[in-house]
């Protein structure tokens, strides 16, 4: 079955931190991973990745994909209280599903 | 360009009952689907339709359906709500041919009692 683990489960950082969240997963058929970010509301769309070894870029927020060891990192540098949120990974594997991770709950600290 | 709208937002029902929720794509957008998320269980995929045929469905009983029309708004009905069908309903809509980039809408909030 496939399968999608983010890591860790919460975390707790100062602003000006730099923080790295992961996602792994366990699938039979890959076609892309997906980063959203979700504030008390709905998940808004990050990245896509589906391209081994290329980083994506957004402002303070990057996204790089390892296919052969099956995971995703996301980084988030010199944090903000605005970046405290949920980040979820997910990915499409067969099918027309997302399939997502249980989430990284991050809070940023003044 | 107007985002992915979904009605209504807050919905309360009794046990037993059946809802119907809807959404509507962003313009253009002809696939939809539809997530459960709930706290212990995240988000979970329920059906995805494209051209008013359901191409994949998730997990769920059968209290759980859905359609699309032909303007690509689509709604999902749950029959027979149980307490555990209490949850934020999700929709989001993607482009057809791009890779499967979804944006999702603001949700409907079911509390059943």
């Amino acid at each position: 079955e496939d399968k999608v683990v983010q890591s860790p489960l919460s975390l707790v950082v100062h602003e000006g931190d730099t923080v790295t969240l992961n996602c792994s997963y366990e699938v039979t058929n890959f076609r892309s991973l997906l980063w959203y970010k979700q504030e008390k509301k709905a998940p808004t769309f990050l990245f896509m990745l589906t391209s081994s070894g290329i980083e994506k870029k957004s402002g303070r927020l990057s996204s790089i994909l390892d296919k052969k060891e099956l995971f995703s990192i996301l980084n988030i540098t010199a944090t903000q209280t605005g970046d405290s949120a949920v980040y979820l990974c997910a990915g499409y594997f067969s099918g027309y599903a997302l399939n997502f991770g249980k989430g990284t709950s991050l809070l940023v600290t003044p | 360009k107007a985002g992915v709208t979904q009605t209504p937002r807050y919905l309360i029902k009794t046990r037993g009952q059946q809802v119907t929720l809807s959404c509507s794509p962003i313009s253009g957008h002809r696939s939809v689907s539809w997530y459960q998320q709930t706290p212990g269980q995240g988000l979970q995929f329920l059906f995805e339709y494209f051209s008013e045929t359901q191409r994949n469905k998730g997990n769920f009983p059968g209290r759980f359906s859905g359609r699309q029309f032909s303007n690509s708004r689509s709604e999902m009905n749950v029959s027979t709500l149980e307490l555990g069908d209490s949850a934020l309903y999700l929709c989001a809509s993607s482009l057809v041919g791009v890779p499967y980039e979804q944006y999702f809408g603001p949700g409907t909030r079911l509390t059943v009692t």
